[in-house]
């Protein structure tokens, strides 16, 4: 079966610009994670949905939103770009809440400038 | 989420079990040792969870103490190819949890 695609896979953006990622979970999952991964932070959880509902929220500022739709795609917005915000953001898409048998795709690599 | 503790780094020659100890001391009863692993310029991939059970799968065995305090994930015979970083995560299975990864355990497999 497809696995998780996000796209774009690559993106560039100047500050001050907003930015919108895509996730397509796997066919079936309902629930959708986010995470954003920098090489000094690690990887961090950014929000959880399930049925188009936030289930969980990371310890990011409100410049950091998402939403997921009736057939499970979600998206995740950056608006206000700063320098710091340059990271790989990551998808996981699962069948149920929570971390069991979770699937990530490939990420999308963001860099502001 | 329960705090969890890796060693950074481990090494492992090629063919021989890897056994990645995690400690999560302050684990609360209702919440799960999952495994994960990221190779280089991938996404994370799940390898294997559990409760209180020792659990098994194609891939890894997890191995939890009794108090629960403490998880080994084992790869029985180790190819070039695990060569990753290797977290372990403890989180509820409900609502209230934030899926912290930590820094993880970075193993090495060597020919």
């Amino acid at each position: 079966k497809a696995g998780v695609t996000q796209t774009p896979r690559y993106l560039i953006k100047t500050r001050g610009q907003q930015v919108t990622l895509s996730c397509s979970p796997i066919s079936g999952h309902r629930s959708v994670s986010w995470y954003q991964q920098t090489p000094g932070q690690g990887l961090q959880f950014l929000f959880e949905y399930f049925s188009e509902t936030q289930r969980n929220k990371g310890n990011f500022p409100g410049r950091f939103s998402g939403r997921q739709f009736s057939n499970s795609r979600s998206e995740m917005n950056v608006s206000t770009l700063e320098l710091g915000d340059s990271a790989l953001y990551l998808c996981a898409s699962s069948l149920r809440q929570g971390l069991a048998e979770a699937f990530f795709g490939q990420g999308t690599r963001l860099t502001v400038v | 989420d329960a705090k969890t503790t890796q060693p950074p780094s481990m090494d492992c020659a090629e063919g021989r079990a890897a056994n990645l100890p995690c400690n999560h001391s302050t684990i609360s009863g209702n919440e799960y040792v999952y495994w994960y692993r990221q190779i280089h310029s991938q996404g994370p991939q799940y390898i294997i969870h559990g409760l209180k059970n020792n659990e098994t799968n194609e891939m890894a065995s997890l191995i939890i103490t009794e108090d629960r305090k403490s998880s080994t994930l084992i790869l029985p015979h180790a190819t070039l190819r695990d060569t990753a970083v290797y977290y372990c995560i403890v989180r509820g299975n409900t609502n209230a949890g934030k899926s912290t990864f930590g820094d993880g355990t970075t193993l090495t497999v060597k020919p």
